[in-house]
């Protein structure tokens, strides 16, 4: 059974025209994280939630937001995507900070 | 920042060759993790060494922590076809996880 799910799966936006990706998680984990990968390049942290409690990378683009309404689910919205944020997006979850991180399969953001 | 440094970037063995990726850091880690990531996949989470000098073993894989926690080791023993993809070393500094540039292996059969 998936534990960390992203939808959807794949996302095609126009440049400009906002997109929010999703995350759902049934582990009950306290810490959310939202990564961005590139072609060929590590999973870069873009921000996380412990609980309620948000955690914004410095380098973080003011373009990306992130909402975590309850435990079990958290969004990123990219308020008006440029051609560079075209990536992989991987929700990560884990039980508190330190710990093991369990992975999402990922939204592949394609901006036209 | 904290740095974390993997060699080689990419490598190319015939299969059942081995394979060893090395991860090295600017400080003293207090634990390293490893995740393995399939192409066009997600990285999935394979062990964590936290004591200095630690060796653990799954199956064909064997990883080490240094004596001096600034460095670590993967390596697979006959590699197979299956163990394609990019291996992460990632250590936590503070609150969050920071992967490791990744070694690409890639297995010829």
């Amino acid at each position: 059974d998936a534990m960390v799910i992203q939808n959807p799966r794949y996302q095609v936006t126009q440049f400009g025209k906002p997109v929010t990706l999703s995350c759902s998680q049934t582990l009950n984990h306290n810490v959310m994280y939202w990564y961005q990968q590139k072609s060929s390049q590590a999973p870069k942290l873009l921000f996380h939630y412990y609980d309620k409690d948000f955690n914004n990378e410095a380098d973080t683009p003011d373009n990306f937001q992130s909402r975590r309404p309850n435990t079990s689910f958290c969004f990123l919205d990219i308020r008006s995507p440029g051609l560079g944020d075209a990536a992989m997006y991987l929700c990560a979850t884990s039980r508190y900070q330190g710990d093991t991180q369990y992975f999402g399969p990922g939204t592949r953001l394609t901006v036209l | 920042g904290q740095q974390v440094m993997q060699i080689p970037q990419y490598q190319h063995v015939q299969e059942g060759e081995d394979f060893t990726t090395y991860c090295n850091s600017s400080t003293t880690l207090s634990n390293i993790q490893w995740y393995k990531q399939r192409p066009g996949g997600h990285p999935v989470f394979l062990i964590q060494l936290v004591k200095s000098g630690e060796v653990k073993k799954q199956k064909r894989l064997t990883f080490q922590f240094g004596e001096a926690k600034k460095n670590s080791s993967l390596h697979i023993t006959a590699t197979q076809t299956t163990d394609v993809g990019t291996y992460f070393c990632a250590l936590y500094n503070t609150d969050k996880l920071i992967f490791g540039t990744g070694t690409r292996l890639q297995v010829f059969p």
